[in-house]
């Protein structure tokens, strides 16, 4: 399985963008980048995916890279709720769904 | 709310019993997932179903066991417990297109062995 590194830590200010880094430069031409983050006493929750292009959702925007080697999510205003654990993950279309978690990004939202 | 539920929410038991966790997929969804999460592990695959059938496997031990019923929920049957079997335990699901569709996560249970 392709890895992600990802920094172990991030602070934000509340209404202030927010970029969440992620490099993957081992990333297959089949790895789909996805972004899921888990809310502290909750489950993971999905944000955002893509291939190539950019994404933009109602939660975050995807910047990847042209070489596909890093990409960023991006958070416009942060809110206290959007203190997490942020994790980039690759997917590959063959290998059956399954996420493999690294450590993740804690952000941290001050007000 | 996910549309994922887990139950129970929390268990607590002792070491050498078994339990079992049971979850029910959206609406839906034919994929089931299970993970595991404990503090110096992190977050970790055990095993998917699709409609009944597994379909991938990870780092899942010997003692614990799933299933997928005709009806798409699903058990995760653990035995021999061990108090390094004391972690959070989430269940997922996803839909038709399980290859990269996204994937929606339970409430978890939380296991206590003493």
């Amino acid at each position: 399985d392709a890895k992600t590194t990802q920094p172990n830590s991030m602070e934000s200010n509340e209404e202030e963008p927010v970029h969440l880094p992620c490099n993957h430069s081992t990333i297959s031409g089949t790895d789909y980048i996805h972004w899921y983050r888990q809310l502290p006493s909750q489950g993971p929750e999905y944000v955002i995916h893509g291939l190539t292009s950019n994404v933009n959702n109602r939660m975050a925007s995807l910047a990847i890279a042209e070489d596909r080697k890093s990409s960023t999510l991006i958070l416009h205003r942060a809110t206290l709720r959007d203190a997490a654990v942020y994790y980039c993950i690759l997917r590959a279309l063959n290998q059956g769904g399954k996420l493999i978690f690294g450590q993740g990004t804690e952000l941290s939202v001050k007000p | 709310d996910s549309g994922v539920t887990q139950t129970p929410k929390h268990l607590i038991t002792a070491t050498g019993q078994r339990v079992t966790l049971r979850c029910s997929p959206r609406s839906g969804d034919l994929s089931v997932y299970w993970y595991q999460q404990s503090l110096d592990q992190g977050l970790q695959f055990l095993i998917q179903y699709y409609n009944g059938e597994e379909r991938a496997k990870g780092n899942i031990l010997e003692r614990f066991s799933a299933q997928q019923f005709p009806d798409l929920h699903s058990e995760l049957n653990l035995s021999s417990l061990e108090l390094g079997d004391s972690a959070l335990y989430f269940c997922a699901s996803s839909g038709r297109g399980a290859g990269v569709s996204e994937q929606f996560f339970g409430p978890g249970t939380r296991l206590t062995v003493l």
